[in-house]
């Protein structure tokens, strides 16, 4: 059964705009982590950021914020302020610890931002 | 630091050929990771190290495969024999458990499997 869905494998965004990366996950633990990584066409996978699932404040950094509901088992990506570097493959991942230490991916979104 | 080294970068090998995938993790960092990228699959996750110790392969997709991490600084992903569908880029990553949640994982640069 897939854990991380991504159901968004393409967008495009006009420079400056912000932009949502859906991301949605399946667990019984009560105890996990969700990440965001990014990767450009150049190939690197990029860590932005990360969500603890006792975490009671949504993850920020810099222009990324995550929108955390854990309810609807979700945790969106959000990007302020668009930049062209944007332009990437963003993917979600989650970690469930104690249980497991590996992390796996969703199958990703394609960013494309426009100037 | 230098980060994750994965040597080589570009591999183009024949079909039944042996294949061997390098990774020196970052200094420190307890946990290893080996994944394959392809399009079709995305990021699979093929097997994990903890303290140099096998923990999880059940990603691994065939007897083909196998890994090695003889100490903290270095770790082989091997194919024996290479077949044309095992063409993918392979990651390996490392990271310290304790900070994982500030740092997540630190990818290598990967190397492009090209078999032929």
């Amino acid at each position: 059964a897939q854990k991380i869905t991504q159901t968004q494998p393409g967008m495009f965004v006009q420079e400056k705009e912000a932009v949502t990366l859906d991301c949605t996950y399946d667990t019984s633990d009560q105890s996990y982590g969700l990440f965001w990584y990014k990767q450009p066409s150049s190939g690197e996978m990029i860590f932005l950021i990360y969500q603890g699932s006792y975490d009671e404040q949504n993850a920020t950094e810099g222009r990324y914020s995550l929108n955390f509901q854990k309810a609807r088992k979700s945790a969106n990506l959000v990007i302020s302020a668009s930049q062209l570097g944007d332009s990437a493959m963003y993917f979600c991942a989650m970690r469930e610890p104690p249980r497991d230490d590996k992390i796996i991916f969703g199958k990703g979104t394609r960013l494309h931002i426009l100037p | 630091d230098a980060g994750v080294i994965q040597s080589p970068r570009h591999e183009v090998t024949e079909m039944g050929q042996e294949v061997t995938l390098r990774c020196k993790p970052i200094s420190g960092h307890n946990s290893l990771f080996w994944y394959r990228q392809t399009m079709m699959r995305g990021l699979e996750l093929l097997i994990y190290f903890n303290n140099n110790v096998p923990i999880d392969d059940s990603g691994m997709p065939e007897d083909r495969f196998s890994a090695k991490m003889p100490n903290a600084s270095f770790s082989t992903l091997k194919i024996q024999p290479s077949e044309p569908r095992d063409s993918a880029v392979y990651f390996c990553a490392s990271s310290l458990v304790a900070r994982i949640e500030d740092y997540g994982y630190t990818f290598g640069s990967g190397t492009r499997l090209t078999v032929v």
